[in-house]
């Protein structure tokens, strides 16, 4: 089987703090991609990576970074934690399909 | 653009049939897609249609009309833990390793 494992389930910051998520997959997938999932707005694409060192926006890539030094390897990165980015995010990986996801983290920023 | 549409809400009792009706709008078409999740869970692969017609795995099946846009996911013989959200999702015309979702429908299993 497939997993896909992300490093926090549950996680507190402050406003303006860094804040790094990360998300690992056992599966060789080449592509890997970040979600935030908020009540009624359904599963929004902040990032995704179709290779190492290759990165794509998506939807809402604004105030998140990402990394993929590893094929294995996606990490998002929050630069400077806002009160509006509290939010569940899900990693997710596949090859052709269907996407794999991990269990999600749900993030608080106070 | 591209665009899905799905129902906010189902509500059915345990034993009964149960369709959620997914249309979409989408400038080239890969295929349809459908994902399960429970509260607090991960989205999980329910089934993929390409092709039209109906794809069947045990008590849910999935039905595809290219032509009409639309497909649907049939949830039969319902039991209390298919209270979940369903999720549609079409490859992006785009860059089709990227999916686009509808918002989901929220069912409910009721005794």
């Amino acid at each position: 089987d497939v997993k896909v494992t992300q490093s926090s389930r549950y996680l507190v910051k402050r406003t303006g703090e860094k804040v790094f998520l990360e998300c690992v997959q056992d599966m060789d997938h080449e592509n890997m991609f970040w979600y935030r999932q908020d009540p009624g707005l359904g599963l929004r694409l902040i990032y995704f990576s179709y290779d190492v060192k290759m990165k794509e926006k998506g939807d809402i890539p604004e105030g998140y970074s990402v990394s993929r030094e590893k094929k294995e390897r996606f990490s998002l990165i929050l630069e400077s934690a806002s009160t509006n980015q509290t939010s569940m995010y899900l990693c997710a990986s596949s090859s052709r399909r269907p996407q794999h996801f991990g269990d999600g983290t749900r993030l608080s920023i106070l | 653009g591209q665009s899905l549409e799905q129902p906010s809400e189902v509500t059915a009792v345990e034993g009964a049939i149960v369709q959620i009706n997914c249309t979409y709008q989408t400038s080239g078409f890969y295929g349809l897609s459908w994902y399960q999740q429970h509260d607090g869970g991960a989205p999980t692969f329910l089934s993929y249609n390409a092709l039209d017609g109906l794809e069947e795995t045990g008590r849910f099946s999935s039905f595809l009309s290219r032509s009409d846009s639309y497909g649907y996911l049939l949830l039969q013989e319902l039991q209390m833990k298919d209270s979940a959200s369903y999720f549609c999702a079409v490859n992006d015309a785009g860059n089709n390793r990227k999916l686009i979702w509808g918002l989901g429908t929220s069912l409910a299993v009721n005794p």
